[in-house]
Formats: C-alpha cells, structure tokens, sequence
C-alpha cells in the first residue's frame, strides 16, 4: 500500500529535550511538509522541501529543523528553543497533477511536552 | 494576499439534513480550491478539488462544492447528513507554486 506513515502516534517528552519525528513516504512524491495543528486552528506550515538535500522555512520555523537525505523522508526535530511545542504534528507530501499540487497527508503525532 | 476564510467555526446539523459549510477565498490568481476532512486524531482526507474545470465538483461520500468566482466562494455541501460525517473539515486554497493557505476549519457535529 502506497502512503505516508509517522511514528509515533503519541510523543511525551520533558521540557529542554529535543524531540525528532519520523516522516516516510512510498509514494514517489518529490515534496514533503511538516504542518503543525493546535486546537482550533488550521495548519500552519513549518517546513517544506521540494528535492533531496534541500528545504525551505515556512512561517513558523523557528524552534524546528529538517533534513531531507533521503526522497521518502523527511524528520522533524522539535528543539528545547521552540517555546510552545506541545501540538499535533502532520507531515504531508505533493504531487503535481498537471492543475496544481495536490498534498497528501499522514496520521499524525500528537507531541506532549511538559 | 492569498486567503482562505471559513465562515463557520461550527455547524450543527441533525442526521438526515442538509450540509453546508462556507469558505471564501481571496486571491490574485486563478485558485486551486479543496476540500479536506479530518477526524480526530488522524490525518487530512481530500474530500474534492476544484481546479478551473467543473464549477460543480463531487467528491466522495456525497459531497459536493460549487465554485463562484463572483462570489468568491468555494461553499461544501451534502444533501443528507450522516453520524459518521461528523469531524473537522478545512477549505484550502493551492497555487502552482506547491503553497497551501488552510482555513481555520470548521467543525462539524451531527446530532442524531
């Protein structure tokens, strides 16, 4: 089956610790994102990348990093530096349809930090 | 400024009756428009998109969405509610470029 997969479902965590979520994908898509999602709100882009070895900020970078050293993944590393990190966290990936980009979306991790 | 905004936080309906919830877009271009749903604690689905083809595009599980370039709407609608159509749905507005403005989302509740 062809699709995007994040691990773990739910992520604990204590305050000052670095945290890395997992994103793959089997789909053969060139992009990949990671949005954040709090409760009532959309989703806010964090990170995206287009190719391998290369990745752009989004609009709230800060207190994130990625790699992108392989096309089917893409991890998120939630640093001590991000003030607010407790979240649910989704990783998505695109494919151009000819029209436009058409996402896809993982499961989720739903991170805790306390 | 491209943006998407929807106009109902939350939307009540009883099983059996009609859907509709609102989403205006702003946009200097011509827009790509979706529908995503969201159950908790998952993912987003893509329920439809609208891409300059068809102003009235179906999507899966009887949803629906007209696209009103003079009103500047993208409204999602379903004849018939069902329990299980109950979750968090968001309208997108995409461009060429691979960006994506979310709304807020709107919530829906099906009472039975």
């Amino acid at each position: 089956d062809g699709g995007i997969t994040q691990s773990p479902k739910y992520l604990f965590r204590k305050e000052g610790q670095n945290v890395t979520l997992s994103c793959e994908q089997n789909l053969n898509h060139d992009a990949m994102y990671w949005y954040r999602q709090d409760p009532g709100q959309g989703l806010r882009l964090i990170y995206y990348s287009q190719i391998v070895n290369d990745f752009q900020k989004g609009d709230i970078a800060e207190g994130y990093s990625v790699s992108r050293e392989k096309k089917e993944s893409f991890p998120l590393t939630v640093t001590s530096a991000q003030k607010n990190p407790t979240a649910f966290y989704l990783c998505a990936s695109s494919m151009w349809t000819g029209a436009n980009y058409e996402q896809y979306f993982g499961p989720g991790t739903r991170l805790t930090v306390t | 400024a491209q943006s998407v905004t929807q106009l109902d936080s939350h939307v009540s309906v009883s099983e059996g009756t009609p859907v509709l919830l609102r989403c205006n877009y702003s946009s200097s271009y011509s827009p790509s428009l979706f529908w995503y749903v969201q159950h908790p604690n998952k993912g987003l689905q893509l329920l439809l998109k609208y891409t300059s083809a068809a102003t009235l595009v179906k999507g899966i599980n009887g949803f629906e969405a007209e696209f009103k370039k003079s009103e500047t709407s993208f409204h999602l609608t379903k004849p018939s509610a069902h329990m299980s159509d109950a979750a968090e749905y968001f309208c997108v507005l995409g461009y060429n470029n691979n960006d994506m403005r979310f709304g807020a989302g709107t919530r829906l509740t099906v009472k039975p």
